[in-house]
């Protein structure tokens, strides 16, 4: 999968608790962006990077922050996780326009 | 804004039939336009992708599409299914606003039968 690794792949937490994903990246491309999965909503981004520290809001930002402090690692945190963050997050990784490769997803319950 | 839409929700065919996949999108430049399959527990990936020039665009695994400028429109489809193409599959538009952000529709799970 075009050396992206996701972690953890299953996680469950409490409605409350924080909750830190990890996106790594062996590929070197500038772009990486976190994106959830629900039925009936397709993917949806959440918020994205164009570089080291340099990150931006997607369509679903709200309770949720990111942060990007190497090329390689995308971080991808919920500061108080809620059931409504129930879902599979996806990390992306893109150079340009033409292509995005998609990691394994991880699939996260809030309880 | 952009936009996509897959009207199917679900669909059958019979192995060996055809089939083609609905997408629409509304963009108000020219798009850069993909089809995504994800098979159940994985990540999603690339069939193919239309940025300019020929409008018929072909893809892995037999898979094409048509792009149609004038119905906004960029339909996948393959001659023949075969069971292994059971999965989920997502159109989507790529936009430059900032990053290289890509925008799907809801999806449209295909069902095999033999």
């Amino acid at each position: 999968d075009a050396g992206i690794t996701q972690s953890p792949r299953h996680k469950v937490t409490e409605t409350g608790t924080p909750v830190t994903l990890r996106c790594h990246q062996t590929e070197n491309h500038r772009y990486m962006y976190w994106y959830r999965q629900d039925p009936g909503h397709g993917l949806r981004l959440i918020h994205y990077s164009y570089g080291v520290k340099d990150t931006d809001k997607g369509e679903v930002s709200d309770g949720y922050s990111v942060s990007r402090s190497k090329t390689e690692d995308f971080l991808l945190t919920l500061e108080s996780a809620t059931s409504s963050q129930t879902s599979v997050y996806f990390c992306a990784i893109s150079e340009s326009v033409t292509e995005a490769f998609f990691g394994q997803g991880t699939r996260l319950t809030v309880v | 804004a952009q936009s996509v839409t897959q009207p199917d929700i679900h669909i059958t065919v019979s192995e060996g039939a055809s089939l083609e996949l609905r997408c629409n999108y509304s963009y108000g430049a020219t798009p850069y336009l993909f089809w995504y399959v994800q098979s159940p527990g994985q990540g999603l990936q690339l069939l193919l992708k239309y940025f300019s020039g020929d409008t018929l665009v072909q893809g892995i695994k037999g898979f094409e599409a048509e792009f149609k400028r004038s119905q906004s429109s960029f339909n996948l489809r393959k001659p023949s299914v075969h069971w292994s193409d059971a999965a989920e599959y997502f159109c989507a538009v790529g936009v430059q606003t900032g990053a290289n952000n890509l925008f799907f529709g809801t999806g449209t799970r295909l069902t095999v039968i033999p």
